[in-house]
């Protein structure tokens, strides 16, 4: 099993373009989050998604939006990509009775 | 408010010392938590849960909930430590609050 996988691994983004962060697991995972990692401030939830057409809304949504057409796929979408959004972006996954997640290597994202 | 604390951002220490990081949460039913790691370059990973009561890579951690706190301990650090550490809790919904993280560093 690969786990969960993210691509790319690194993005540098003009203010205004958009882009989608691409988030796969293979360990049959209903439950699915995508937060983002700022220095000092530990991971704040961005959405998460409970399975299959099911999404919510975390701690800081704004900017950002997402989809679940399949148990695997979770990705996250930017439309206007702004500086406040420069960060390092984990995809997170896990079953439905477990509490543990199982984090992606990240996609360090950069917005000029 | 369901809230995370961890008062240290970085601990630093020489290896053989005892570490603690400290951990307290804000939260009035029955807590779970959990301490995630990272390694340099790695994703972050479960270190332990407070459920399971069990001792990973020499690390403890102990719920306190008269205290509210649920601190990370190693009785001798060695250099391979050296991570971020991060502590977080499960309020009883899908979701898990983070606290905002420790970096320790063990030194030779």
């Amino acid at each position: 099993n690969a786990g969960v996988t993210q691509t790319p691994k690194f993005r540098i983004l003009k203010i205004g373009q958009s882009m989608t962060l691409q988030c796969t697991q293979d360990m049959n995972h209903n439950y699915m989050y995508w937060y983002r990692q700022d220095p000092g401030m530990g991971l704040k939830l961005i959405y998460y998604s409970v399975g299959a057409g099911i999404t919510d809304k975390g701690e800081v949504p704004n900017g950002y939006n997402v989809s679940r057409s399949t148990t695997e796929d979770f990705p996250l979408r930017l439309e206007l990509a702004a500086p406040s959004q420069t960060s390092v972006y984990f995809c997170a996954s896990r079953l439905e009775f477990s509490n543990e997640q199982f984090f992606g290597p990240g996609t360090r994202l950069t917005v000029l | 408010a369901q809230r995370v604390t961890q008062p240290e951002k970085l601990l630093s220490v020489f290896k053989g010392a005892p570490v603690e990081l400290k951990c307290n949460y804000s939260y009035s039913g029955s807590p779970e938590l959990f301490w995630y790691v990272q390694y340099s370059r790695q994703r972050l990973q479960l270190l332990l849960r407070h459920i399971s009561r069990e001792s990973i890579k020499g690390f403890t951690a102990d719920l306190n909930k008269g205290e509210t706190s649920f601190h990370l301990k190693k009785p001798f650090a060695q250099e391979e430590d050296s991570a971020m550490y991060y502590c977080a809790l499960n309020p009883n919904t899908d979701k898990l609050i983070f606290g905002t993280g420790t970096r320790l560093q063990v030194f030779p």
